[in-house]
């Protein structure tokens, strides 16, 4: 029983243009949701959040909307670059504990 | 910077051996997590552990034990490898506290002949 979920396994942009990575989650109760960015061979790093008490929180180039009521999150990277090509990942958070969607892998081409 | 470091990158074993995956983190972090990677499933929390000699199982703990007997330091075992467990295996640690962003060492990849 996935409570996370990325449905797009893979998404191809061409540089310069938006990027919207989705996720939808089914458990109301979480508060706080991370998105990770993984390159091959490394492990993931913390790319952007947003409290459940918000419905955008914006840093540079990424911004992150959540509808509460959809229990849905998007991500969104304007503009997208080649170095964003990546495998992106939303973790809700339960407690203590991050749980992760199964990810959407972004190809950015020239 | 955070630094968890992982101590191998690759390793090949047998089935049945006993299996040790080392994790280290510099940053006084109380919390220390083990997930592994596998395609098209995510990341999923094998064991985490919230401070010293503790220990709660995740959501696929079968299979695997921990073992944290210093603040820095938290092992996964595997007691007898199977090859349903290649996969690549990632150690994460963070604060305590309301934000717990994760800080990721680089991932073991294992192998089980």
């Amino acid at each position: 029983d996935q409570q996370v979920k990325q449905n797009s396994p893979s998404l191809s942009v061409q540089e310069g243009r938006i990027s919207i990575l989705n996720c939808d989650y089914t458990n109301s109760m979480f508060d706080y949701f991370l998105w990770y960015k993984k390159y091959p061979a490394e492990g993931p790093t913390f790319l952007i959040s947003i409290s459940s008490i918000k419905d955008k929180n914006e840093d540079g180039r990424f911004t992150v909307f959540l509808n509460k009521s959809a229990k849905h999150l998007s991500l969104h990277i304007v503009p997208s670059q080649p170095g964003d090509s990546a495998v992106y990942f939303c973790a809700p958070r339960d407690t203590d504990k991050l749980i992760f969607g199964t990810g959407t892998r972004l190809q950015v081409f020239p | 910077d955070v630094k968890v470091t992982q101590s191998s990158r690759y390793l090949v074993k047998r089935t049945g051996e006993k299996v040790f995956l080392e994790c280290v983190q510099d940053m006084d972090h109380e919390n220390m997590f083990w997930y592994r990677q596998d395609p098209g499933l995510g990341l999923r929390l094998i064991y985490f552990s919230y401070d010293v000699k503790m220990k709660e199982k995740g959501d696929i703990p079968e299979g695997y034990s921990v073992s944290r007997e210093k603040k820095e330091r938290f092992s996964l075992i595997l007691e007898s490898a199977s090859t349903n467990q290649t996969s690549m295996y990632l150690c994460a640690s963070s604060l305590g506290g309301s934000r717990n962003i994760q800080y990721f060492g680089a991932g073991t990849r294992l192998s089980v002949l």
